[in-house]
Protein backbone atom coordinates (compact mmCIF):
# COMPACT_ATOMS: atom_id res chain seq x y z
CA UNK A 1 0.00 0.00 0.00
CA UNK A 2 1.14 3.39 -1.16
CA UNK A 3 1.94 5.91 1.87
CA UNK A 4 0.92 8.95 2.69
CA UNK A 5 2.30 11.89 -0.58
CA UNK A 6 2.72 15.13 0.16
CA UNK A 7 3.09 17.87 -3.05
CA UNK A 8 5.49 19.84 -3.24
CA UNK A 9 8.18 18.63 -1.08
CA UNK A 10 9.95 22.56 -1.22
CA UNK A 11 8.40 25.39 -1.98
CA UNK A 12 9.77 28.70 -1.52
CA UNK A 13 7.53 32.16 -1.07
CA UNK A 14 7.77 35.93 -0.19
CA UNK A 15 5.85 37.79 2.42
CA UNK A 16 2.42 38.52 1.37
CA UNK A 17 2.11 35.51 -0.85
CA UNK A 18 -0.11 32.69 -0.54
CA UNK A 19 0.49 28.84 -1.04
CA UNK A 20 -1.49 25.72 -1.28
CA UNK A 21 -0.09 22.07 -0.12
CA UNK A 22 -1.63 19.01 -1.21
CA UNK A 23 -2.19 15.66 0.35
CA UNK A 24 -3.15 12.39 -0.66
CA UNK A 25 -4.04 10.12 2.41
CA UNK A 26 -3.45 6.24 2.71
CA UNK A 27 -5.89 4.57 0.35
CA UNK A 28 -9.02 3.67 2.66
CA UNK A 29 -7.67 5.90 4.92
CA UNK A 30 -10.65 8.75 5.72
CA UNK A 31 -9.10 11.25 8.49
CA UNK A 32 -6.81 13.54 7.11
CA UNK A 33 -4.73 16.09 9.37
CA UNK A 34 -1.94 18.83 9.39
CA UNK A 35 0.54 19.75 11.18
CA UNK A 36 3.39 22.01 11.43
CA UNK A 37 6.71 21.87 12.75
CA UNK A 38 9.40 24.47 13.80
CA UNK A 39 12.18 24.42 15.60
CA UNK A 40 10.65 26.57 18.34
CA UNK A 41 7.10 25.39 18.52
CA UNK A 42 7.74 21.45 17.77
CA UNK A 43 4.71 19.84 15.91
CA UNK A 44 1.74 21.55 16.27
CA UNK A 45 -1.40 20.68 15.20
CA UNK A 46 -3.36 22.91 12.47
CA UNK A 47 -6.95 20.64 11.82
CA UNK A 48 -8.17 17.37 10.86
CA UNK A 49 -11.01 16.89 8.29
CA UNK A 50 -13.35 13.72 8.09
CA UNK A 51 -15.70 12.74 5.37
CA UNK A 52 -15.10 16.55 4.13
CA UNK A 53 -15.73 18.40 6.73
CA UNK A 54 -13.60 19.80 9.23
CA UNK A 55 -13.76 17.90 12.24
CA UNK A 56 -10.84 19.64 15.32
CA UNK A 57 -8.90 22.80 14.60
CA UNK A 58 -5.84 23.79 16.62
CA UNK A 59 -5.27 27.47 17.53
CA UNK A 60 -4.00 29.24 14.02
CA UNK A 61 -5.31 32.40 12.81
CA UNK A 62 -7.43 32.43 9.82
CA UNK A 63 -4.66 32.68 7.62
CA UNK A 64 -4.27 28.97 8.26
CA UNK A 65 -7.13 26.93 6.14
CA UNK A 66 -7.88 23.12 4.36
CA UNK A 67 -10.44 21.63 2.95
CA UNK A 68 -11.06 18.01 1.87
CA UNK A 69 -12.41 16.08 -1.28
CA UNK A 70 -14.93 13.25 -1.91
CA UNK A 71 -11.31 10.53 -2.19
CA UNK A 72 -10.17 11.72 0.71
CA UNK A 73 -7.45 14.10 -0.52
CA UNK A 74 -6.61 17.28 1.45
CA UNK A 75 -5.37 20.80 0.34
CA UNK A 76 -4.05 23.50 2.75
CA UNK A 77 -3.61 26.80 2.04
CA UNK A 78 -2.18 29.69 3.92
CA UNK A 79 -2.72 33.17 3.29
CA UNK A 80 -0.89 36.51 3.64
CA UNK A 81 2.06 34.68 4.26
CA UNK A 82 4.59 35.89 6.97
CA UNK A 83 8.20 35.08 7.76
CA UNK A 84 7.21 33.02 10.71
CA UNK A 85 5.02 30.74 8.56
CA UNK A 86 8.39 28.91 7.43
CA UNK A 87 8.49 25.59 8.96
CA UNK A 88 7.88 22.19 7.98
CA UNK A 89 4.01 21.22 7.30
CA UNK A 90 2.81 17.52 7.43
CA UNK A 91 -0.22 15.59 6.75
CA UNK A 92 -1.30 12.34 8.25
CA UNK A 93 -3.88 9.82 7.46
CA UNK A 94 -5.91 7.81 9.61
CA UNK A 95 -8.53 4.91 8.83
CA UNK A 96 -10.77 5.94 11.68
CA UNK A 97 -12.67 3.02 12.12
CA UNK A 98 -15.09 1.62 14.76
CA UNK A 99 -12.36 1.27 17.39
CA UNK A 100 -11.98 4.71 17.32
CA UNK A 101 -8.57 5.17 18.53
CA UNK A 102 -6.22 5.28 15.21
CA UNK A 103 -2.55 5.53 14.46
CA UNK A 104 -1.63 8.32 12.18
CA UNK A 105 0.64 7.84 9.56
CA UNK A 106 2.76 10.91 8.33
CA UNK A 107 3.82 11.57 4.90
CA UNK A 108 7.06 13.43 4.38
CA UNK A 109 6.18 16.55 4.48
CA UNK A 110 6.54 20.05 2.60
CA UNK A 111 9.32 22.08 3.84
CA UNK A 112 8.37 26.02 3.06
CA UNK A 113 10.54 28.76 3.34
CA UNK A 114 9.34 32.37 3.48
CA UNK A 115 11.72 35.13 2.47
CA UNK B 1 1.03 25.81 27.99
CA UNK B 2 3.03 22.40 27.54
CA UNK B 3 0.83 19.41 28.25
CA UNK B 4 3.21 16.38 26.95
CA UNK B 5 6.82 17.19 28.16
CA UNK B 6 9.77 15.39 27.13
CA UNK B 7 12.24 16.57 29.52
CA UNK B 8 15.64 14.90 28.21
CA UNK B 9 16.11 16.40 24.81
CA UNK B 10 19.27 13.96 24.08
CA UNK B 11 20.15 10.21 25.01
CA UNK B 12 22.95 8.57 24.39
CA UNK B 13 23.20 4.52 24.98
CA UNK B 14 25.41 1.87 23.71
CA UNK B 15 24.09 -0.42 21.07
CA UNK B 16 22.91 -3.03 22.63
CA UNK B 17 21.84 -1.71 25.92
CA UNK B 18 18.26 -0.61 26.94
CA UNK B 19 17.38 2.60 25.86
CA UNK B 20 14.42 4.39 28.01
CA UNK B 21 12.84 7.88 26.77
CA UNK B 22 10.43 9.10 29.01
CA UNK B 23 7.23 11.33 28.42
CA UNK B 24 5.26 12.98 31.10
CA UNK B 25 1.47 14.77 30.16
CA UNK B 26 -0.63 17.45 32.38
CA UNK B 27 -4.20 16.67 30.81
CA UNK B 28 -6.33 14.09 32.48
CA UNK B 29 -8.17 13.66 29.50
CA UNK B 30 -5.83 12.46 27.52
CA UNK B 31 -6.27 8.31 27.40
CA UNK B 32 -4.54 7.13 24.45
CA UNK B 33 -0.75 7.91 24.19
CA UNK B 34 1.34 7.32 20.67
CA UNK B 35 5.35 7.32 20.20
CA UNK B 36 6.77 7.96 16.91
CA UNK B 37 10.68 8.26 15.21
CA UNK B 38 11.59 11.01 13.04
CA UNK B 39 14.40 10.97 11.00
CA UNK B 40 15.84 14.30 8.82
CA UNK B 41 13.73 15.13 6.19
CA UNK B 42 10.60 12.66 6.63
CA UNK B 43 7.87 12.37 8.28
CA UNK B 44 7.72 10.74 11.42
CA UNK B 45 7.30 7.07 11.57
CA UNK B 46 4.49 5.13 13.91
CA UNK B 47 6.09 2.71 16.64
CA UNK B 48 4.11 2.31 18.81
CA UNK B 49 0.82 2.77 21.29
CA UNK B 50 -1.32 2.51 24.22
CA UNK B 51 -4.62 3.26 25.61
CA UNK B 52 -5.10 4.23 29.36
CA UNK B 53 -6.90 0.78 29.98
CA UNK B 54 -3.24 -0.90 29.72
CA UNK B 55 -0.11 -0.21 31.42
CA UNK B 56 2.27 -1.81 29.34
CA UNK B 57 2.58 -3.06 25.01
CA UNK B 58 4.82 -4.42 23.86
CA UNK B 59 5.94 -4.43 19.93
CA UNK B 60 9.12 -6.61 19.15
CA UNK B 61 11.89 -4.55 20.63
CA UNK B 62 9.13 -1.81 21.54
CA UNK B 63 7.33 -1.59 24.84
CA UNK B 64 5.79 1.10 26.50
CA UNK B 65 4.75 1.78 30.05
CA UNK B 66 1.90 3.65 31.21
CA UNK B 67 1.72 4.89 34.62
CA UNK B 68 -1.24 6.74 34.92
CA UNK B 69 -1.48 7.86 38.91
CA UNK B 70 1.69 9.53 38.03
CA UNK B 71 0.80 10.83 33.98
CA UNK B 72 3.94 9.47 33.01
CA UNK B 73 5.04 6.63 30.40
CA UNK B 74 8.40 5.35 28.85
CA UNK B 75 9.63 3.91 26.10
CA UNK B 76 12.03 0.83 26.29
CA UNK B 77 14.27 -0.21 23.28
CA UNK B 78 15.84 -3.94 23.90
CA UNK B 79 18.36 -4.16 22.44
CA UNK B 80 18.95 -1.07 21.13
CA UNK B 81 20.74 -0.89 17.34
CA UNK B 82 22.72 2.10 15.51
CA UNK B 83 18.99 2.38 13.12
CA UNK B 84 17.36 3.43 16.16
CA UNK B 85 19.52 6.75 16.34
CA UNK B 86 16.56 9.06 15.51
CA UNK B 87 14.66 11.94 17.42
CA UNK B 88 11.48 10.34 19.05
CA UNK B 89 8.48 11.90 20.08
CA UNK B 90 5.47 10.70 22.78
CA UNK B 91 2.11 12.07 21.67
CA UNK B 92 -1.36 12.12 23.22
CA UNK B 93 -4.95 12.36 23.01
CA UNK B 94 -8.14 11.54 24.18
CA UNK B 95 -9.33 8.50 22.69
CA UNK B 96 -11.29 8.52 19.62
CA UNK B 97 -9.80 11.93 18.60
CA UNK B 98 -7.63 12.33 15.86
CA UNK B 99 -5.79 15.59 17.26
CA UNK B 100 -2.02 14.61 18.37
CA UNK B 101 -0.22 16.97 21.33
CA UNK B 102 2.93 16.18 20.66
CA UNK B 103 6.27 16.74 23.09
CA UNK B 104 9.07 18.20 22.26
CA UNK B 105 10.93 15.00 21.26
CA UNK B 106 14.67 13.42 22.44
CA UNK B 107 17.32 13.04 20.31
CA UNK B 108 18.57 9.14 20.57
CA UNK B 109 22.14 8.50 20.16
CA UNK B 110 23.09 5.08 20.11
CA UNK B 111 26.81 4.72 19.99
CA UNK B 112 28.59 1.42 18.20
Amino acid sequence: KAGVTQTPRYLIKTRGQQVTLSCSPISGHRSVSWYQQTPGQGLQFLFEYFSETQRNKGNFPGRFSGRQFSNSRSEMNVSTLELGDSALYLCASSFQGLAGANEQFFGPGTRLTVL
Amino acid sequence: DQQVKQNSPSLSVQEGRISILNCDYTNSMFDYFLWYKKYPAEGPTFLISISSIKDKNEDGRFTVFLNKSAKHLSLHIVPSQPGDSAVYFCAATPFGNEKLTFGTGTRLTIIP
